[in-house]
């Protein structure tokens, strides 16, 4: 069944560390979405890829990055620069085109001490 | 960029009962979606809304794709526990390729 993984579901991370989460997708999607969701929150888009080798920044890219190198695949790397890492991170994917909506993964919640 | 209000932004209710959100915009779409979003889980599309005044169910929930193409509702009819959960509102860029979402509402059901 096609879908789209998130890994690891749980990650602790001593503050300082940069750390990198992953998402992958086999829907045959064009484009993926990084989001960010504190507790009680919405969702914040970090950034998002409309196809390969391109990818720009949403609302809170500042201390995060990505890479865009496959369409099944897009890490996102929380670095040292992000003031507060600890939060609910979730990945989605969609066709790019067509209102059909986002698949979304099923979120890593990271932890920085 | 697109504002959506979505209210309540948390609800508390008894089993049974039923359950009404709504999402509000001041610029009008095409489409309307709705997820939920399981605690600890990725958020889910219940509802696609593709045309003003349609109303659409999905077993207990229905939506409605407001006249004016500014609103759109949410119903939960009989409440049961594992209604629990975020609801999202979402709508689409004049551009059709980004989805823009409200802030959700919290919902709570007390067995």
């Amino acid at each position: 069944d096609g879908g789209i993984t998130q890994s690891p579901k749980y990650l602790f991370r001593k503050e300082g560390q940069n750390v990198t989460l992953s998402c992958e997708q086999n829907l045959n999607h064009d484009a993926m979405y990084w989001y960010r969701q504190d507790p009680g929150q919405g969702l914040r888009l970090i950034y998002y890829s409309q196809i390969v080798n391109d990818f720009q920044k949403g609302d809170i890219a500042e201390g995060y990055s990505v890479s865009r190198e496959k369409k099944e695949s897009f890490p996102l790397t929380v670095t040292s620069a992000q003031k507060n890492p600890t939060a609910f991170y979730l990945c989605a994917s969609s066709k790019g085109y067509g209102h059909y909506g986002y698949t979304f993964g099923s979120g890593t919640r990271l932890t920085v001490v | 960029g697109q504002q959506l209000n979505q209210s309540p932004q948390s609800m508390f209710i008894q089993e049974g009962e039923d359950v009404s959100m709504n999402c509000t915009s001041s610029s009008i779409f095409n489409t309307w979606l709705w997820y939920k979003q399981d605690p600890g889980e990725g958020p889910v599309l219940l509802i696609a809304l593709y045309k003003a005044g349609e109303l659409t169910s999905n077993g207990r929930l229905t939506a409605q794709f407001g006249i004016t193409r500014k609103d759109s509702f949410l119903n939960i009819s009989a409440s049961i526990p594992s209604d629990v959960g975020i609801y999202f509102c979402g709508v689409y860029n004049n551009a059709g390729n980004m989805l823009t979402f409200g802030g959700g509402t919290r919902l709570m059901v007390k067995p």
